[in-house]
Parts: C-alpha cells; sequence; structure tokens
C-alpha cells in the first residue's frame, strides 16, 4: 500500500493567480503521474514522470507545468489559472515492476 | 490504438441485487487490465486486476475475468450494498506501456 498526499484538497482562487498542487509519496516509486478529472468523471493523462529530472506532457495539452526534482515530490503549476482549468487533479505513482497506480485523494480546484 | 469501453451509466440498482458493468477493450498484444474504484470525495483506489487470459481477479465480493476471445472484463458482484456506491474504472495497460488507458467510468448507485 503506497501513501500519497495532496494539497490542498480544496482550492477556490480568482483568475490570473499564480498556484501550485502539491503531491508526494513516501514509497520511493519512480513512476508518477497526474490526471485531471472532469465533471463527467473522465480521467485525462496531462503530466508523468519516470523519475528525477524526468518529465513527460500526457494525451491532454495542459497549460500546467511540472518538475520532478526529487523522486518523492512531483508539483503541478498553472502560472495563471483561468475558469477553465476548473477540475480534480489526481497524482498517481507506480513502483518499479508493477502495473499499479497509486492515487492520492486528489485536488479539487475551482477558478472564478 | 488502445482503448477502454465501458457500459454507459449511471447504474441505479436495490441493495442486494446482482452487479455487472460491462467492459471491452481494444489492444495491441496482451495487455493487463484492472478495475478500479473512487468513491465520493476520493482517488481511485485499485479493486482488482487480472495479467493474462481466463485469469479471475477477485477482491471485496466483486469478480472480473480476463477474456481475450471477447476482449472483456466484466465487473460482477453477488450482492451489492449501499457502500458500493461509486465510480468504477476500467483500465488496461500494455507490456511496456508506462500509462493506464482508461474507459470512461460508470457511476454505480446503490439504494437501500
Amino acid at each position: 500500500e503506497a501513501d500519497i498526499y495532496q494539497t490542498p484538497r480544496y482550492l477556490v482562487i480568482g483568475t490570473g493567480k499564480k498556484i501550485t498542487l502539491e503531491c508526494s509519496q513516501t514509497m520511493g516509486h519512480d513512476k508518477m503521474y497526474w490526471y485531471q478529472q472532469d465533471p463527467g468523471m473522465e480521467l485525462h493523462l496531462i503530466h508523468y514522470s519516470y523519475g528525477v529530472n524526468s518529465t513527460e506532457k500526457g494525451d491532454l495539452s495542459s497549460e500546467s507545468t511540472v518538475s520532478r526534482i526529487r523522486t518523492e515530490h512531483f508539483p503541478l503549476t498553472l502560472e495563471s489559472a483561468r475558469p477553465s482549468h476548473t477540475s480534480q487533479y489526481l497524482c498517481a505513482s507506480r513502483p518499479q515492476g508493477t502495473d499499479t497506480q497509486y492515487f492520492g485523494p486528489g485536488t479539487r480546484l475551482t477558478v472564478l | 490504438g488502445n482503448s477502454v469501453t465501458q457500459m454507459e451509466g449511471p447504474v441505479t440498482l436495490s441493495e442486494e441485487a446482482f452487479l455487472t458493468i460491462n467492459c471491452t477493450y481494444t489492444a495491441t498484444g496482451y495487455p493487463s487490465l484492472f478495475w478500479y474504484v473512487q468513491y465520493p470525495g476520493e482517488g481511485l483506489q485499485l479493486l482488482l486486476k487480472a495479467t493474462k487470459a481466463d485469469d479471475k481477479g477477485s477482491n471485496k465480493g466483486f469478480e472480473a475475468t480476463y477474456r481475450k476471445e471477447t476482449t472483456s472484463f466484466h465487473l460482477e458482484k453477488g450482492s451489492v450494498q449501499v457502500s458500493d456506491s461509486a465510480v468504477y474504472f476500467c483500465a488496461l495497460k500494455t507490456q511496456g506501456a508506462q500509462k493506464l488507458v482508461f474507459g470512461q467510468g460508470t457511476r454505480l448507485t446503490i439504494n437501500p
């Protein structure tokens, strides 16, 4: 069982603000992922990382950026939030040699 | 490309009813197949998985059998409870791939 933490759990901000969504895991997993989940429930992969200093764009184009300076942390940043960024953001990680992804509780972002 | 198609929801059942949520897939090679569950306000949790044809995954009374001939991985439970109300995602991962491919999710509501 992996422990994955996301903060904040809920965030309401105004248009134009810069925000960073935090994701951390304590199990030393190499692979980490960010998903955007729309109100219709569908999950869209927006970023992933194979390990430290590795980041890749996912299947859905996103204006967000990510970094992976340490194995444990995979923060997601929006330089200038817009109402179209309102969504739930889910972070996940996967250990080497397995297929199973472990998910954090998510951050629900509302941009006014 | 690889894809997963789930039974459209929402699905509403009475407690103790029999549940089936259909899932079919298209993939190259021999993927691993998963069911994830998302309870209200939470991230996704792995419910069960199967890694090769004819394998049966099971957990918490739920079962799914990997059927290569019909490219299906239907989720079943003999007697559902109110606490099973959640969104269920079918997913696949092909060998060597770094990413999961998710279906669109099926919202299940169980009434007492």
